[in-house]
């Protein structure tokens, strides 16, 4: 089955840029999907496709895929983009959607 | 106002049976495929379920449902299209089922979840 790696913790400086990567083998063949979830709130996508962003999502977010690893990427970091962030397939394998085990993400 | 509301979570005994429910307002409910996710104490996002519903001409012609391995065979999703609500008949509960529920729908043909309600806490204790 499928399992998205993703490193447990993050550190960025405000205004630098963080990223959050998501390994499986050949996750470039599929289209990958980023959320980010606020504790005590529900998820919010924040990447589709990719490298899609939905209405309403900064340009400050931007993601990428290729080989084996999917990229979240994070410009000019700020308090507010504390979060957790989870990576996301759809396995046409098994139809199942696969969630990665989530990033902690902490602005210093 | 486009938004998914769950309800029907609470306490219930190893062993028992819950339904929680999602109400869709804002959108075409039937034009969606819709999940449930859940979240345990701490832990990250578990993809539980999913739901899409065919329409040829405005008939109803089939549905298609995947459990996740977990809750295959315990837990049941399934739709009302004409009350906009999303159900998640779950039988045999453990301890391990304790979590958040969320609902979250996904636009026709997608992979990606693009709304979520605000979740309903299903815990299962004696």
């Amino acid at each position: 089955s499928y399992v998205l790696t993703q490193p447990p913790s993050v550190p960025v400086a405000p205004g630098q840029t963080a990223r959050i990567t998501c390994e499986e083998n050949n996750i470039g063949s599929k289209s990958v999907h980023w959320y980010q979830q606020k504790p005590g709130q529900a998820p919010v996508l924040v990447v589709y496709d990719d490298s899609d962003r939905p209405s309403g999502i900064p340009d400050r977010f931007s993601g990428s895929s290729s080989g084996n690893t999917a990229t979240l990427t994070i410009s000019r970091a700020e308090a507010g983009d504390e979060a957790d962030y989870y990576c996301q397939v759809w396995d046409s394998s098994s139809a199942h959607w696969v969630f990665g085990g989530g990033t902690k993400l902490t602005v210093l | 106002q486009v938004q998914l509301v769950e309800s029907g979570g609470g306490v219930v005994q190893p062993g028992g049976s819950l339904r929680l429910s999602c109400a869709a307002s804002g959108f075409t409910f039937s034009r969606h495929a819709m999940h449930w996710v859940r979240q345990a104490p701490g832990k990250g996002l578990e993809w539980v379920a999913f739901i899409h519903y065919y329409e040829n001409n405005k008939f109803y012609v089939g549905s298609n449902t995947y459990y996740a391995d977990s809750v295959k065979g315990r837990f049941t999703i399934s739709r009302d299209n004409s009350m906009n609500t999303l159900y998640l008949q779950m039988n045999s509960l453990s301890a391990e089922d304790t979590a958040v529920y969320y609902c979250a729908k996904s636009p026709p043909d997608a992979g990606y979840l693009n709304l979520w309600g605000q979740g309903s806490l299903v815990t299962v204790s004696s």
